[in-house]
């Protein structure tokens, strides 16, 4: 089976743009998680959606907003780029239960410039 | 603030010998617990979650929670150079289904 794929791999912006991530989940999961990674540090909480329903959302400004489509792929949109925006943008898909533990994409790096 | 702990290391080891990785979090009704293994540049992958006191054996790994004294530890026997890599504590602490991350610990095994 194929596991969770992210698109692109490796995106470069400038600053002031609009930026929009892809995620596909592991057939059969219905919740996908985002995160954001910098260097140094463990992966910091964007949003969940299950169900096509926003479940959670971190401590990130309203420039950063995401979706879930029937399919149970999301989007997850970052407008008016900032520099400290670059960083690895993790997708993880789950089962969707309290516990269900997140399987990671490979990620799409993020440069701003 | 609900935290998650993780010694940044480098944690530096002999191959063959046993890896100890450590983990403390605050929040005392947490109930889910995972460690993730992670290579630069690459993404977490999962190595193993626990959810009850006591130990947890996969292989040559090893997860053991003690709920009361708020810790999650991960054992990895027979460390193999291809063990080097960043290890991820992650803590769902309430019911609103968030995972809460250490900042990791960075492993080494020395041929």
């Amino acid at each position: 089976d194929a596991g969770v794929t992210q698109s692109p791999t490796h995106l470069i912006k400038t600053r002031g743009q609009h930026v929009t991530l892809r995620c596909s989940p592991i057939s059969g999961h219905k919740s996908v998680s985002w995160y954001q990674q910098v260097l140094g540090q463990g992966p910091q909480f964007i949003f969940q959606y299950y169900e096509k329903e926003e479940r959670g959302r971190g401590n990130f400004p309203d420039r950063f907003s995401a979706r879930q489509f029937p399919n149970y792929s999301s989007e997850l949109n970052v407008n008016a780029l900032l520099l400290g925006d670059s960083a690895l943008y993790l997708c993880a898909s789950s089962l969707g239960g309290v516990g269900s533990p997140l399987h990671f994409g490979n990620g799409t790096r993020l440069t701003v410039t | 603030q609900k935290e998650v702990e993780q010694n940044s290391g480098p944690l530096s080891v002999p191959e063959g010998a046993i890896a100890s990785l450590n983990c403390t979090y605050s929040d005392r009704v947490s109930q889910s617990f995972f460690w993730y293994r992670q290579y630069s540049g690459k993404s977490p992958e999962l190595i193993m979650s626990i959810y009850s006191n006591g130990d947890k054996e996969d292989g040559r790994f090893t997860a053991q929670l003690n709920k009361a004294s708020q810790y999650v530890s991960l054992l990895i026997r027979d460390s193999q150079p291809s063990d080097s890599a960043t290890y991820l504590c992650a803590v769902i602490m309430d019911s609103n289904y968030q995972l809460i991350w250490g900042a990791g610990t960075k492993l080494i095994i020395k041929p």
